[in-house]
């Protein structure tokens, strides 16, 4: 069955410098594609990142990072300089296609403290 | 502007009283999705619709029921609402059932007394 596992509740980090966010992920479709969402304290969803199962390469979007390793079904995000504004919720998210019936799930979240 | 519109934001409601949770999206997405946001569960799907009139279940369609009629909206309609379906709820779109991002509305929190 599919699932997403955070295992970091909070984390802190200082500001400039960088951080991984941990998501691990249960699935036996070898098809899927895994999603990284930020939830600020106002509460909108906003889409960060994205790695296809098939992709070789880590998906990169400025200063984020997907580390991405197969074998051992983790999709850590890594966040470079890390500023103030990062502190947020983040989730992340699998879509299995098509056996997993076009659901989304999600992992519970982490929440990211960026220290001045 | 692209953007996914819910409607209320806020809501105080009653045990029984039905209500209705609207959402459009004027990007002409394919699909659209309801999730439910509870502390320490992150969101849980309750419906998604693949197209118009293709609706089917996500994992906690239990109390809700939703329906596509025209492209652009989603309806998620809570028939006899319950203490326990008090949370903060999400209408999301993307244009297909594939691997695009989703984009969100702003949420709706429900409290149901």
């Amino acid at each position: 069955a599919q699932k997403i596992t955070q295992t970091q509740p909070g984390m802190f980090v200082q500001e400039k410098e960088a951080v991984t966010l941990d998501c691990t992920y249960d699935t036996s479709d070898p098809s899927y594609g895994l999603f990284w969402y930020k939830q600020p304290s106002s509460g909108e969803m906003i889409f960060l990142i994205y790695q296809g199962s098939y992709d070789q390469q880590n998906a990169t979007e400025g200063r984020y990072s997907l580390n991405f390793q197969k074998a051992r079904k983790s999709a850590n995000l890594v966040i470079s300089a890390s500023q103030l504004g990062d502190s947020a919720m983040y989730f992340c998210a699998m879509r299995e296609v098509p056996t997993g019936g076009f659901k989304t799930i999600f992992g519970a979240g982490t929440r990211l403290f960026v220290k001045a | 502007e692209a953007q996914v519109t819910q409607n209320p934001r806020y809501l105080i409601t009653v045990t029984g009283k039905k209500l209705t949770v609207t959402c459009s999206q004027n990007m002409n997405h394919e699909y659209m999705s309801w999730y439910r946001q509870d502390p320490g569960l992150g969101l849980r799907q309750i419906y998604y619709s693949m197209n118009v009139e293709v609706t089917d279940k996500g994992d906690v369609p239990e109390g809700y029921k939703v329906s596509r009629k025209e492209k652009r909206n989603f309806p998620l309609i809570l028939e006899s609402p319950s203490p326990n379906q008090t949370s903060l709820y999400f209408c999301a779109s993307s244009l297909t059932g594939g691997y695009q991002p989703q984009h969100f509305g702003d949420g709706t929190r429900l409290s149901i007394l």
